[in-house]
């Protein structure tokens, strides 16, 4: 059981390189969230989606593009990655509105440095 | 400004002794509240949730209590395991759809448990 999948785990990058991180989630779940999560801090929502071809942005996007064209697949585009952008990210997704318990299932992160 | 506020950083209990760990917010949009536990490298997992029609659920060791007059909840581990040891991160949502899976976070606490 997969569940909430992230690649790559680790990558380095340096200014002005561009880069996806990919999410895959096998659960059939209708929503699906990034969140970065800088030391010491809480995490914070980036974008996120309520099914496949709607997005919406979350309290930092400045800098990533997301788009959801399967209900599975959630990548995250860093367009021109910046060292502000180094971080630890967080794919999570939640199951329907029927279903819903406002629970996110969580990947395993993928940790990002930009020199 | 910060809606969601765990103002204790660290903790540090004696096995066997119970664990407190506090949370606050402010926006009164708030209905469903969650607590998340992280191990190191790892994504974050749900531990336990409240709703706003709740004021107390429990689930084997583990007690969330809310307090909506006052815009608090905590969580109570008792008894307290060395494998208790991790960071928890308090979180907060609207059970709207449009909003479904869109939570947010707080900066989280470190428990360690001494055996």
């Amino acid at each position: 059981n997969a569940g909430v999948t992230q690649t790559p785990k680790f990558q380095v990058l340096k200014t002005g390189q561009s880069m996806t991180l990919q999410c895959a989630q096998d659960m059939n779940h209708e929503y699906m969230s990034w969140y970065r999560q800088d030391p010491g801090m809480g995490l914070r929502l980036i974008h996120y989606s309520v099914g496949a071809g709607i997005t919406d942005q979350g309290e930092v996007p400045n800098g990533y593009n997301v788009s959801r064209s399967t209900t599975e697949d959630f990548p995250l585009r860093l367009l021109s990655a910046a060292p502000s952008q180094t971080s630890v990210y967080f794919c999570a997704s939640s199951p329907s509105p029927d279903l819903l318990t406002g629970e996110l299932f969580f990947g395993e992160g993928s940790r990002l440095t930009v020199l | 400004d910060q809606q969601v506020k765990q103002n204790s950083p660290s903790l540090s209990v004696q096995e066997g002794r119970i664990s407190i760990l506090n949370c606050d917010y402010t926006n009164s949009m708030f209905d469903y509240f969650l607590w998340y536990k992280k191990y190191p490298a790892e994504g974050p997992t749900f531990l336990i949730s409240i709703s706003s029609i709740k004021d107390k659920n429990e689930d084997g060791r583990f007690t969330v209590f809310l307090n909506k007059s006052a815009k608090h909840l905590s969580l109570h581990i008792v008894p307290s395991q060395p494998g208790d040891s991790a960071v928890y991160f308090c979180a907060a949502s609207e059970i709207m759809y449009t909003n479904a899976g869109k939570s947010t976070f707080g900066d989280g606490t470190t428990l360690t448990v001494k055996p």
